[in-house]
Parts: structure tokens; C-alpha cells; sequence
């Protein structure tokens, strides 16, 4: 049963490019959220979604975008990168918005490097 | 809104002695709190999670936190450390109907043999 998925594992952009990132939940999982993680911090909430709709956003710019498709995989988009973007990028999966005691299932995560 | 205090960012401590970690959440509704470890280069682990049940509540590898309302707190423990507990660990705090996770800042655990 493979857990949560990520790609890519690293990526490497430039300012002002854009920059698409993906995840696939765990099996049996509908629910995706996203977070992003700059270094010596703790992970910030950017979004989520259920049914393919963005249901909960947290304290980020609209440049951060996303999509999750029928098969509940998702897609996290940032477009005209800042070099403050630099992080890692964490989803999560889980069943439901709050299924199961809350407990949400991360991924290793894509570490992203703006220059 | 709810959130998390972590004091102290880096934590040391010799192998076979206390871990302790501290938490303490703010929310205006009744909590469920969780820890998390991450070892370098990996994502986020559940060691522990609280939901209202039982205010003692026992993880994996050892570790359990105790639920305490009156001081707000979630403190993680663990009796006797091991080298392979060198890691960073998170508290988060969420609500009951809303798996949104708030964390607080982490503590870089440092195990000295």
C-alpha cells in the first residue's frame, strides 16, 4: 500500500518562472492539503482540497494556485517565483476533511530552490 | 485562530536520559493536538495525536504526552533517550471537524552519546 507521493523530489527555478509540483495521496484517501516548510520553521497550511474544490486557504498570496483531478492526485502551482518561495513543499493526504481523529499522512515532501 | 508555542528550538540531551518537550496551544474550541518527528530529508511522521479521549496518551517509539486544559499544554516525553531519537519534532493543533493543521515552530533534538 504506498503512502503518500510526491514529485519532483527537488527542483530548481529562477525568479519570476512558475512552477508546478504534484501529489498523489495515500490509497483509500480523498482529501489533500498542502503546506510549505522554509528552513528552521514549521510547516505553514497553504490549502486544501476534497471533490476537486479548494476548501480551506491559508494566509498566502493568490500566485499559489492548485487542482485536484478525479483521481484525487493535486497539483500545487506558484506562479512568478520569489526567492522567498524557497521551502520544502509537504502534502498530506486524508480521508474526508476531518476523517479518522483528523490524522493527516504526509509525504516526503519537494524541496524547492528559487535563485 | 488557533496556534502553537514551541520554546526553545534546539534541544540536547545524553543518550538514556529524560526527553522532554514542551507544547502549548491556544484555540477557542476543544483541541486535538499531535507530535511529529522528521528526520532530515523526510517528511512529517505521527508519533502521538489527542481526540478527546484519554488526557495520557502513549506513541510510538517510546514517546507519550500528556493533555493538560488548565495549562494548555501537550508536553511530549520520552523516559530514556536513544541515538535514533535525533530528529525535529513538531506540536500541531487542529479542531474537531477541521483537520487544518497549525504547528509550532520545532525542536531540533540533539542525542549525546
Amino acid at each position: 500500500d504506498a503512502g503518500v507521493t510526491q514529485s519532483p523530489t527537488h527542483l530548481i527555478k529562477t525568479r519570476g518562472q512558475q512552477v508546478t509540483l504534484r501529489c498523489s495521496p495515500k490509497s483509500g484517501h480523498d482529501t489533500v492539503s498542502w503546506y510549505q516548510q522554509a528552513l528552521g520553521q514549521g510547516p505553514q497550511f497553504i490549502f486544501q482540497y476534497y471533490e476537486e474544490e479548494e476548501r480551506q486557504r491559508g494566509n498566502f498570496p493568490d500566485r499559489f494556485s492548485g487542482h485536484q483531478f478525479p483521481n484525487y492526485s493535486s497539483e500545487l502551482n506558484v506562479n512568478a517565483l520569489l526567492l522567498g518561495d524557497s521551502a520544502l513543499y509537504l502534502c498530506a493526504s486524508s480521508s474526508g476533511l476531518a476523517g479518522d481523529s483528523n490524522e493527516q499522512f504526509f509525504g516526503p515532501g519537494t524541496r524547492l530552490t528559487v535563485l | 485562530a488557533q496556534s502553537v508555542t514551541q520554546l526553545g528550538s534546539h534541544v540536547s540531551v545524553s543518550e538514556g536520559a529524560l526527553v522532554l518537550l514542551r507544547c502549548n496551544y491556544s484555540s477557542s474550541v476543544p483541541p486535538y493536538l499531535f507530535w511529529y518527528v522528521q528526520y532530515p530529508n523526510q517528511g512529517l511522521q505521527l508519533l502521538l495525536k489527542y481526540t478527546s479521549a484519554a488526557t495520557l496518551v502513549k506513541g510510538i517509539n517510546g514517546f507519550e504526552a500528556e493533555f493538560k486544559k488548565s495549562e494548555t499544554s501537550f508536553h511530549l516525553t520520552k523516559p530514556s533517550a536513544h541515538m535514533s531519537d535525533a530528529a525535529e519534532y513538531f506540536c500541531a493543533v487542529s479542531s474537531y471537524g477541521n483537520n487544518r493543521l497549525a504547528f509550532g515552530k520545532g525542536n531540533q533534538v540533539v542525542v549525546i552519546p
